[in-house]
C-alpha cells in the first residue's frame, strides 16, 4: 500500500522561510506524480495552493512555491505570515489513477 | 463553478451512506469528479473519482464498499458507501479534478455513523 509522508508538525517565525515536504514510503516523488498542495484552516474546505509540482493556483501569493527537492515534493513559504498558520496537505496522483493524500503538516507561526 | 454536497447527516451502522454533489457553472460531462473525506481531527482521504466518460476509480481500501455514479440530466454525481461503521464518520467533500489537482471543492457534509 502506498503511503505518502509529511512532517506532522512544523513551526516557523513570522517573516521566516519554511519548507514542508511530501515523500513516498517507497521510492521517489517525481513530477510524474503531479504533486499538489492544499491549505486548510479549521472548519473550512481545503484551498488549492500549488498543482503540477510548481504551478500556483489563481490568487495564491508568490511567497508560496512548489518544487522537487531530492526525492520529495516540497512546499516553501517565504516570509511566513500569521495567517499561514494552517494544516497543509499534499496529494500524489499515482499511475494507476488513484490519488493518495499525505497525513498533513500542522504549521505554527510563532 | 460551485459544488454542493447533500445527504443525511446521520446513518446507522451497517447501513448505506448516500451523498450527492450538485455541480453548478460547469458541465459534469466535461470533467473528472471526486469524493474525499476527513474524519474528525484527522487528515484527508481520497475515496473515488468518476471520469468524464462515466467510469469510476476507487481507493483500494474502500473499493469493495464504495460506488460513484453520475446523473448528467441533473448535473450531479453521487457516492454510496455500504456497510458503514463508526470509522466512516467524517466530513465528506466533493471536488473537481483537473490537471492533476482538485481545483474546486464543496463546503463539505458531515456524516455521523451512529445508532
Amino acid at each position: 500500500q502506498t503511503v505518502v509522508t509529511q512532517e506532522p508538525s512544523f513551526s516557523v517565525s513570522p517573516g521566516g522561510t519554511v519548507t514542508l515536504t511530501c515523500g513516498l514510503s517507497s521510492g521517489s516523488v517525481s513530477t510524474g506524480y503531479y504533486p499538489s498542495w492544499y491549505q486548510q484552516t479549521p472548519g473550512q474546505a481545503p484551498r488549492t495552493l500549488i498543482y503540477s509540482t510548481n504551478t500556483r493556483s489563481s490568487g495564491v501569493p508568490d511567497r508560496f512555491s512548489g518544487s522537487i527537492l531530492g526525492n520529495k515534493a516540497a512546499l516553501t513559504i517565504t516570509g511566513a505570515q500569521a495567517d499561514d498558520e494552517s494544516d497543509y496537505y499534499c496529494v500524489l496522483f499515482m499511475g494507476s489513477g488513484i490519488s493518495v493524500f499525505g497525513g498533513g503538516t500542522k504549521l505554527t507561526v510563532l | 463553478v460551485q459544488l454542493q454536497e447533500s445527504g443525511p447527516g446521520l446513518v446507522k451502522p451497517s447501513e448505506t451512506l448516500s451523498l450527492t454533489c450538485t455541480v453548478s457553472g460547469a458541465s459534469i460531462s466535461s470533467y473528472y469528479w471526486s469524493w474525499i473525506r476527513q474524519p474528525p481531527g484527522k487528515g484527508l482521504e481520497w475515496i473515488a473519482y468518476i471520469s468524464d466518460s462515466g467510469s469510476g476509480k476507487y481507493s483500494p481500501s474502500l473499493k469493495s464498499r464504495a460506488t460513484i455514479s453520475v446523473d448528467t440530466s441533473k448535473n450531479q454525481f453521487s457516492l454510496n458507501l455500504t456497510s458503514v461503521t463508526a470509522a466512516d464518520t467524517a466530513v465528506y467533500y466533493c471536488a473537481r479534478r483537473v490537471q492533476g489537482t482538485f481545483d474546486i471543492w464543496g463546503q463539505g457534509a458531515m456524516v455521523t455513523v451512529s445508532s
